[in-house]
C-alpha cells in the first residue's frame, strides 16, 4: 500500500519558469491538500479539495493552482517561480474533513 | 477563527526521563486536535488525536496527550523518553465544521542519551 506518494523529490528552478507538483493517493481518500513548510513556520495550507472537481483555497495561495479531475489525483500548478516560493512542499489525504491527515514525503523546491 | 501555539521551539530531555511538548489552541467550539511528528527528510506521520470522550488519548509509539478545555491545552507526553524520539513534533487543531488544520509551528525533541 502506496499510501501518498509525490514528484519529484528535489526540483531547482530558475525565477519565472513554471512546474507541476505531483500528487497520488491511493486509500481512496476524499480529501486532499498542499502544504508548504518553511523553517521556524509549521506547515501552511496552498489548497484542498473535498473530492474530484472541487477544490478551494487555503491559507496561501499566491501563485499557486491546483486541479482535482480524479479521487487519486491533485496536482499543484506553480506559475512564474519566485525566490518566495522556495519550501518544501507536502501533499496529504483524508478520508473526511475531521480524519487523520496522510502525508507525502515532501517535495524540496528551490527557486534561483 | 482557529490557531495554534506551541510556545516552544526547543525541547531536551534526557533517555529515560519523562516528556512533555506543549500545545495550546484557540477555535470557537470544540476542537479537533492532532500531534504529528516529523523526522529528518520525511513527511508528517500521525501520532494521536482527540475529537470527543476520554480527556487523556493514547497514542502510537507510547505517546500520549492530556485535552483541558479550561486551559485549551493539549500537551504531549511520554513516561520514558528514547533517544529515537528525537524528531519535531507539531500540534494542530481543527474547528468543528472546518475542512482543514491549522498547524503550530513545531517543537524540536532532542533526547540526551
Amino acid at each position: 500500500n502506496a499510501g501518498v506518494t509525490q514528484t519529484p523529490k528535489f526540483r531547482i528552478l530558475k525565477i519565472g519558469q513554471s512546474m507541476t507538483l505531483q500528487c497520488t493517493q491511493d486509500m481512496n481518500h476524499n480529501y486532499m491538500y498542499w502544504y508548504r513548510q518553511d523553517p521556524g513556520m509549521g506547515l501552511k495550507l496552498i489548497y484542498y479539495s473535498v473530492g474530484a472537481g472541487i477544490t478551494d483555497k487555503g491559507e496561501v495561495p499566491n501563485g499557486y493552482n491546483v486541479s482535482r479531475s480524479t479521487t487519486e489525483d491533485f496536482p499543484l500548478r506553480l506559475e512564474l517561480a519566485a525566490p518566495s516560493q522556495t519550501s518544501v512542499y507536502f501533499c496529504a489525504s483524508s478520508l473526511g474533513a475531521g480524519d487523520t491527515q496522510y502525508f507525502g514525503p515532501g517535495t524540496r523546491l528551490t527557486v534561483l | 477563527a482557529q490557531s495554534v501555539a506551541q510556545p516552544e521551539d526547543q525541547v531536551n530531555v534526557a533517555e529515560g526521563n519523562p516528556l512533555t511538548v506543549k500545545c495550546t489552541y484557540s477555535v470557537s467550539g470544540n476542537p479537533y486536535l492532532f500531534w504529528y511528528v516529523q523526522y529528518p527528510n520525511r513527511g508528517l506521520q500521525f501520532l494521536l488525536k482527540y475529537i470527543t470522550g476520554d480527556n487523556l488519548v493514547k497514542g502510537s509509539y507510547g505517546f500520549e496527550a492530556e485535552f483541558n478545555k479550561s486551559q485549551t491545552s493539549f500537551h504531549l507526553k511520554k513516561p520514558s523518553a528514547l533517544v529515537s524520539d528525537s524528531a519535531l513534533y507539531f500540534c494542530a487543531v481543527r474547528r468543528g465544521g472546518a475542512n482543514n488544520l491549522f498547524f503550530g509551528t513545531g517543537t524540536r525533541l532532542t533526547v540526551i542519551p
